[in-house]
């Protein structure tokens, strides 16, 4: 099986930068996308073929992908952004995977 | 607006079945691979199984294969979760998710709201 692996949480002051990784063997090599999730709701696109942003997401959330890591990065963080977050991938034999996710705390 | 809605979740004993459905509308519903997507109570999210549009392909996750049957009718923009022998472990919040893909790569977007399924006697 292949697998995503996340910080459990990461913290961040309002206005500052947030950095959130996705470790996987050789994820380079494929795309990733990111979903954030807010208590109670379902899951959002927000990145997706590693650094595209799907229509009505903010500027301030940027991702990249390379070698074993793909990164969501959340620029200028506002309290509106804490949420859990998951990274993604998909490939034809692994097929659908999450990552193990990461709580973003807006201090 | 592209929308999907699930329903069918309850409570369920163990070794019992049950069926969850996710109607799809503003989108051509049969162009677009689908999946469902789990989340235990507190716990990550999980893909369950996927179906690809024409529903010719199907996948699933080690753990529901053999228990678990995705299908789907086009001419009513309808997805399906039938799910047999239920365990414990299957109790989670059941989301169905538009499947995009584009040149090697793919995504969800949308999902459901999601319908909640419990295993317990």
């Amino acid at each position: 099986s292949y697998d995503l692996t996340q910080p459990p949480s990461v913290s961040v002051s309002p206005g500052q930068t947030a950095s959130i990784t996705c470790s996987g063997d050789k994820l380079g090599d494929k795309y990733a996308s990111w979903y954030q999730q807010k208590p109670g709701q379902s899951p959002v696109l927000v990145i997706y073929q590693d650094n595209k942003r799907p229509s009505g997401i903010p500027e301030r959330f940027s991702g990249s992908n390379s070698g074993n890591t793909a990164t969501l990065t959340i620029s200028g963080t506002q309290a509106m952004d804490e949420a859990d977050y998951y990274c993604h991938t998909w490939d034809s034999s692994t097929r659908c995977v999450f990552g193990t996710g990461t709580k973003v705390t807006v201090l | 607006e592209v929308q999907l809605l699930e329903s069918g979740g309850g409570l369920v004993q163990p070794g019992g079945s049950l069926r969850l459905s996710c109607v799809a509308s503003g989108f051509s519903f049969s162009t677009y691979a689908m999946s469902w997507v789990r989340q235990g109570p507190g716990r990550g999210l999980e893909w369950v199984s996927g179906v690809s549009g024409s529903g010719g392909r199907r996948d699933y996750v080690d753990s529901v294969k053999g228990r678990f049957t995705i299908s789907r009718d086009n001419s009513k923009n309808m997805l399906y979760l039938e799910m047999n022998v239920v365990r414990i472990e299957d109790t989670a919040k059941y989301f169905c998710a538009r499947d995009i893909a584009v040149a090697g790569s793919a995504w969800l977007d949308p999902w459901g709201q999601g319908t909640l399924v419990t295993v317990s006697s």
